[in-house]
Parts: C-alpha cells; structure tokens; sequence
C-alpha cells in the first residue's frame, strides 16, 4: 500500500519568509510525529499528534514553528521567518497502534529545506 | 528508555550474513527493542522489534539474549542496498502511544562490500 509521503521533496526560501511543508500519513494510522534531521546529525523531535488528543509541542524549537493536523490526517508543519539555522530535512512518520503494545513508526522521504 | 551501545561501523561481505551487535544493559522489564535503519539521504525505515522472544521478518532476524542485555540484528543474506546507519532503540510502550518520540543514537555505520 501506499507509504508516508511529503510534499515539497525539496525547498529553497530566503530567510525571513515562511514555509509550509505537508505530511500524508499512511491511512489509518493515528499517530503522527514530525522530526528533522540536520546534516550528519540524528534525528530531532518536533511535534507529535494522536487521534483528538492535544498535540505533545515539547520538541519544537521556537514560536516560529507550528503544525496542524486536519481530520486526524494531513499535517501541515509551518515555519515562520525562517532561520538560515532552520535548514535540515523534516521528515514526517506515522504509527498504527494508540493500544498498549508495540508499534513502529513509518518514514517519509522527507523535505530538505534550505534557507538562503 | 535504556541507553544502548552498538559499534560504530562494520563491513560485511555481499551476500554474507550481516550481524549487528546492540548492547542494552539497563533495559527494564516492559521495555522492547527495535531497530532500524537508514540509507543515505532517505527517511528511516523500521525493521523489526522484540521484547523476549526472537523475531523473524522478511527483512530481518532479531536475536535477543535470555537476560535481555544485548541483541543481535542479522541481515542473512546482505546486499549492497544493505549499505546504511543500522540504530538499535529500547523503548518503553505506553497505553495511547504517548511520548513514542524515537531518539536515535550513533548507531552502525553498515559497508556491505562486493
């Protein structure tokens, strides 16, 4: 079936504008998560949602950063006045489970942004 | 989550069994181990986790000691698609999946070789 997927796969802004980049889940899964992922470095959590519940924003990094989760699917991760500093590739998982147990997260191919 | 400790590189052979270490001393009892990995310039890709038994998938086989110190990832017949950063992850599961957040370590650098 169809992956994770994330649009734009590439985006070039000057600093000070602002950006959006947009995750589709795979269908069903309720759980979604935003990370990214600066060069050679590991992975940074940024937001994540489940079902209804409020999102957990522990892992983002400034008011400038924002995200929404339409309908308990599309996400839209939002970047204001953009850093040179913001540069990295976010990436977008989901996870199928909200029950004790178990579960993995799946991939997007994520977004590389660049701030010029 | 536990700490976990893996080599930070290892070459493998085409076509040879890649096994890939995870040292995971500290793991408690309801915490579970996963792996996964990722190529360059991709997004991370799971593939597989355990809590006691051995697991087994199309991707991979997960050996987990009787005390649950440490594991084994083994890619059976690797390729040089194989070629990735190879993390191993303890984690704890709570009810609703609340702070299931992944934080990756350093992970195993994987050369798979011709």
């Amino acid at each position: 079936g169809a992956g994770v997927s994330q649009s734009p796969s590439n985006k070039v802004t000057e600093k000070g504008k602002d950006v959006e980049l947009r995750c589709d889940p795979i269908s069903g899964h309720t759980a979604l998560y935003w990370y990214r992922q600066s060069l050679g470095q590991g992975l940074e959590f940024l937001i994540y949602f489940q079902g209804n519940s409020a999102p957990d924003k522990s892992g983002l990094p400034s008011d400038r950063f924002s995200a929404e989760r339409t309908g308990g699917s599309v996400s839209t991760l939002t970047i204001q006045r953009t850093q040179q500093e913001d540069s990295a590739v976010y990436l977008c998982a989901s996870s199928p489970r909200t029950s004790w147990g178990s579960y993995e997260q799946y991939f997007g191919p994520g977004t590389r942004l660049t701030v010029t | 989550d536990a700490k976990t400790t893996q080599p930070p590189s290892m070459d493998c052979a085409e076509g040879r069994a890649a096994n890939l270490p995870c040292n995971h001393s500290t793991i408690s009892g309801n915490e579970y181990v996963y792996w996964y990995r990722q190529i360059h310039s991709q997004g991370p890709q799971y593939i597989i986790h355990g809590l006691k038994n051995n697991e087994t998938n199309e991707m991979a086989s997960l050996i987990i000691t009787e005390d649950r110190k440490s594991s084994t990832l083994i890619l059976p017949h690797a390729t040089l698609r194989d070629t990735a950063v190879y993390y191993c992850i303890v984690r704890v599961e709570r009810y609703g999946g609340s702070q299931g957040n992944l934080i990756f370590g350093k992970g195993t650098k994987l050369s798979v070789k011709p």
